[in-house]
């Protein structure tokens, strides 16, 4: 059974960066998109980014451009979503999910979320 | 980015109803269309893709269908477990935009 398990909960400072992981364990991972999506306090869901190791192809929601790093490492199947320049409304749950092709592209697996504070 | 406008923000039911939320997007998005519920202080579960068919374990009381332009997600004879909030999501084209999203509220 394919699971997604992410690094744990940060605090951060404004202007620092934070880098979280997301391990895929129980199946294959390069021939999946695993996308970051991040939900603040009271809030709804938003797609951040997307990783497809496969074809090394990365896409960036334009709200992030150039504050966010999304990346792989195929040896550890692990993702990583790096986010710099960090503000006080990056304070939110930040979680990765498995796109699935035989599901429309559907988010069919989810990370359990990983909470990130940024305050002085 | 394509936008999902998702109503209505909040419903008030009682065990044994049935319920339906809308989305609709600003643009074509084919049947690339999800549902997923998701608790307080859990990640969101998949409900529904390709606009009607049902994930792997998900009970047959939730159902999707579309009409026109917009996209339904019906839940029959409304359980304890299933007061919630939920989101549609367009998986056309990134990034993949999600509706407001609905909290299901016990009446």
């Amino acid at each position: 059974q394919v699971q997604l398990v992410q690094s744990g909960a940060e605090v951060k400072k404004p202007g620092s960066s934070v880098k979280v992981s997301c391990k895929v364990s129980g199946g294959t991972f390069n021939s999946y998109a695993i996308n970051w999506v991040r939900q603040a306090p009271g809030q709804g869901l938003e797609c951040m980014g997307e990783i497809i190791p496969i074809f090394s192809k990365k896409e960036y929601a334009q709200k992030f451009q150039g504050r966010l790093t999304i990346s792989a490492d195929e040896s550890t199947s692990t993702a990583f979503m790096e986010l710099s320049n960090l503000r006080s409304d990056d304070t939110a749950v930040y979680y990765c999910a498995r796109a699935a092709a035989t599901r429309e592209n559907a988010f069919d697996i989810w990370g359990q979320g990983t909470m990130l504070t940024v305050s002085s | 980015d394509i936008q999902m406008t998702q109503s209505p923000s909040s419903v008030s039911a009682s065990v044994g109803d049935r319920v339906t939320v809308t989305c609709r997007a600003s643009q074509d998005v084919s049947s690339w269309l999800a549902w997923y519920q998701q608790k307080p202080g859990k990640a969101p579960k998949l409900l529904i893709y390709a606009v009607s068919s049902l994930q792997n374990g998900v009970p047959s009381r939730f159902s999707g269908s579309r009409s026109g332009t917009d996209f339904i997600l019906t839940i029959t004879n409304l359980q304890p477990e299933d007061f919630a909030t939920y989101y549609c999501q367009q998986a056309k084209s990134f990034p993949g935009t999600f509706g407001q999203g609905t909290k299901l509220e016990i009446k």
